[in-house]
């Protein structure tokens, strides 16, 4: 199985600020066939399912505000959201869907400084 | 707009059965792969089982020989059926819709959890 490992665990940032999500693969997600990653990330407000915000590693779901972008290619990845607004309080999740059997990181706590 | 609503969780001894169902709406169910994930109480995501648009299943090796998942496109539903639970399936059980036909996608759509404790 693919291993997410997600960095850091937990994060304090001010409203306005820069928020920055790590995701590393234990594989490349990177398909050779389309040039695409296959990586998502979730957003998980508490006592609500998760949201999908971002999929092929960077394209936004319709309605995800363009602060929250991803970037990376291979085995590294990034969440970021550009400037922090109280609604952005949420654990974060990365996923992969390369292979059998898709798997999650272990989740970022993202909270408000 | 596409629903999920998950129905049928509760509490139960280990060793007892429990099934989960999940009704959707908003979309063409036939066309879609389906998935049930869990969180157990402060954990992660984890997936449990997947339905495939044609009906190929796939378990967790967690839950394989206890759970099975079925679909029924005439009423789009789809059931987890759960037997011989133990205290580690406590968990919120999400039932979630994949983007395309086959098991392997990424989730767009996820339903509100049904709980299901396992506890004596």
């Amino acid at each position: 199985d693919i291993v997410m490992t997600q960095s850091p665990d937990s994060l304090a940032v001010s409203l306005g600020e820069r928020a920055t999500i790590n995701c590393k693969t234990s594989q490349s997600v990177l398909h050779s066939s389309n040039n695409q990653n296959y990586l998502a990330w979730y957003q998980q407000k508490p006592g609500q399912p998760p949201k999908m915000l971002l999929y092929w590693a960077s394209t936004r779901e319709s309605g995800v505000p363009d602060r929250i972008s991803g970037s990376g290619s291979g085995t590294d990845f990034t969440l970021t959201i550009s400037s922090l607004q109280a609604e952005d309080v949420a654990v974060y999740y990365c996923q992969h869907y390369y292979t059998f059997p898709v798997t999650f990181g272990q989740g970022t706590r993202l909270e408000i400084k | 707009e596409v629903q999920l609503l998950e129905s049928g969780g509760g509490l139960v001894q280990p060793g007892g059965s429990l099934r989960l169902s999940c009704a959707a709406s908003g979309f063409t169910f036939s066309n879609y792969a389906m998935k049930w994930v869990r969180q157990a109480p402060g954990k992660g995501l984890e997936w449990v089982s997947g339905i495939s648009a044609g009906g190929a299943t796939y378990y967790a090796d967690s839950v394989k020989g206890r759970f099975t998942i079925s679909r029924d496109n005439s009423n789009n539903i789809v059931y987890l059926q759960m037997n011989s639970l133990r205290a580690e399936d406590t968990a919120v059980y999400y039932c979630a819709k994949l983007k395309g036909r086959n098991n392997i996608d990424y989730f767009d759509y996820w339903g509100q959890g049904a709980l299901v404790s396992v506890s004596s």
